[in-house]
């Protein structure tokens, strides 16, 4: 059991490039997210979804557009990196039907550097 | 203001020792509340979920005081194998999660 994986690992970015970062999970949940983690930042919420075919903005949208076309996929776009992007990408998953106590299922991070 | 707020430490503290971890939420709309681990480099993972009743887990309770809006988490008997960050996270609806920044724990022999 897999549970939450996510590609590439690593990735340097040249800005203004784009790039796509896939999350895959085969534990059948409704709810995935993607974070970003920064020194003394904590993790912030960037975009979610709570079903295949819908997304929703979080914390920090700008900059990033995701799609839901499939239920274990989420994928989180970079348009034209700019260095403030620069951070470790966390996605996540949960299931709905444990609502009030559902934890997260985290991968195991991307860390992106836009030089 | 953040909405989830946590001492960034750094805790250092012996083999053998108690420590405590305080965790304050501004929304009291938040229905439920967990804390993780983080270690180094890696991704979080769950610790434990928070009762209102408190709940423990081996050498780990955590404490849930919805009046003052405040979390705890107590680790018995540290190990050098507990150093890490703690994250509080307090659910505010079904799709939304807040993180606090981390309380990092350095257990020392």
């Amino acid at each position: 059991n897999a549970g939450v994986t996510q590609t590439p690992k690593f990735r340097v970015l040249k800005t203004g490039q784009s790039m796509t970062l896939l999350c895959a999970q085969d534990m059948n949940h409704e709810y995935m997210y993607w974070y970003r983690q920064d020194p003394g930042m904590g993790l912030r919420l960037i975009h979610y979804s709570v079903g295949e075919g819908t997304t929703a903005k979080g914390e920090v949208p700008d900059g990033y557009n995701v799609s839901r076309l499939k239920k274990q996929n989420f994928l989180l776009g970079l348009e034209s990196a700019a260095p403030s992007q620069t951070s470790v990408y966390f996605c996540a998953s949960s299931n709905p039907w444990q609502v009030y106590n559902s934890p997260l299922h985290f991968g195991n991070g991307t860390r992106l550097t836009v030089t | 203001r953040k909405e989830v707020e946590q001492d960034p430490g750094p805790f250092n503290v012996p083999e053998g020792a108690t420590v405590a971890f305080n965790c304050t939420y501004s929304n009291s709309a938040s229905q439920s509340f967990f804390w993780y681990r983080q270690d180094c480099r890696k991704e979080p993972k769950l610790l434990m979920s928070v009762y209102s009743s408190g709940n423990e887990d081996g050498r780990f309770t955590a404490q849930l005081n919805r009046a003052s809006q405040y979390i705890s988490l107590l680790i018995r008997d540290s190990k050098l194998s507990d150093s890490a960050t703690y994250l509080c996270v307090v659910r505010y609806n079904t799709d939304k999660l807040i993180f606090g920044t981390g309380t990092r724990l350095q257990v020392f022999p």
